[in-house]
């Protein structure tokens, strides 16, 4: 599986922007960029996915660079709910495994 | 969306029993997921289990330690065998709805402690 390098931290203030950023220099071409967040006790939860354009939901933004090597989920607004540890996963969709491949992730700490 | 049980949601079991986990689905998915999560670590998954065939399991992880079943396409049981402190972990379980690029939904862990 081709892997993503993401720092083990970051910190934020409350109502700020967070930018998380992914490196995946060994990418595919079918491979999908997906983020994850797991909340304390929680399993993990859905934010975002994308191949190459940027996409942007109710929850947050992606931004894909041009080479596909590399991305940064964007929260708007980080919010106290938004602490959690973010992982960015490659999900190769071209053969028939599906799985996810977790790394350790991003975790995330908001300030109030 | 997808809302997944898992019962139970924890237990504390003696070395060397097993503990059964099950895992039920609100609608009827393709592809179930078992993964483990050791304390402070990250998911690692356990095995792929389709209905209608056996599971495939990851590299570090046999059958006769986490024996699967997918009776039908809402629900699936996962088999922790006897048991050391070793396996004390999170067990979740996921489903993917569709062969795309969509998303997977997790259910909320059994938490297992083993004495």
């Amino acid at each position: 599986d081709a892997k993503t390098t993401q720092p083990n931290s970051m910190e934020s203030n409350e109502e700020e922007p967070v930018h998380l950023p992914c490196n995946h220099s060994t990418i595919s071409g079918t491979d999908y960029i997906h983020w994850y967040r797991q909340l304390p006790s929680q399993g993990p939860e859905y934010v975002i996915h994308g191949l190459t354009s940027n996409v942007n939901n109710r929850m947050a933004s992606l931004a894909i660079a041009e080479d596909r090597k590399s991305s940064t989920l964007i929260l708007h607004r980080a919010t106290l709910r938004d602490a959690a540890v973010y992982y960015c996963i490659l999900r190769d969709v071209g053969g028939s495994n599906y799985k996810l491949t977790f790394g350790k992730g991003t975790l995330l700490t908001v300030n109030p | 969306s997808a809302v997944i049980s898992q019962k139970p949601s924890r237990d504390i079991c003696q070395r060397g029993t097993s503990l059964t986990i099950q895992c039920q689905v609100d609608s009827q998915v393709t592809m179930m997921f078992w993964y483990r999560q050791q304390p402070g670590q990250s998911l690692t998954l356990i095995a792929t289990a389709n209905q209608g065939s056996e599971a495939t399991y990851e590299s570090g992880f046999v059958i006769d330690k986490f024996p699967i079943s997918r009776p039908n396409l809402t629900f699936s049981t996962l088999t922790v065998s006897n048991m050391s402190p070793e396996d004390s972990s999170i067990y979740l379980c996921s489903v993917d709805r569709t062969r795309s690029p969509a998303e997977q939904f997790f259910g909320p862990g059994t938490r297992l402690t083993v004495l």
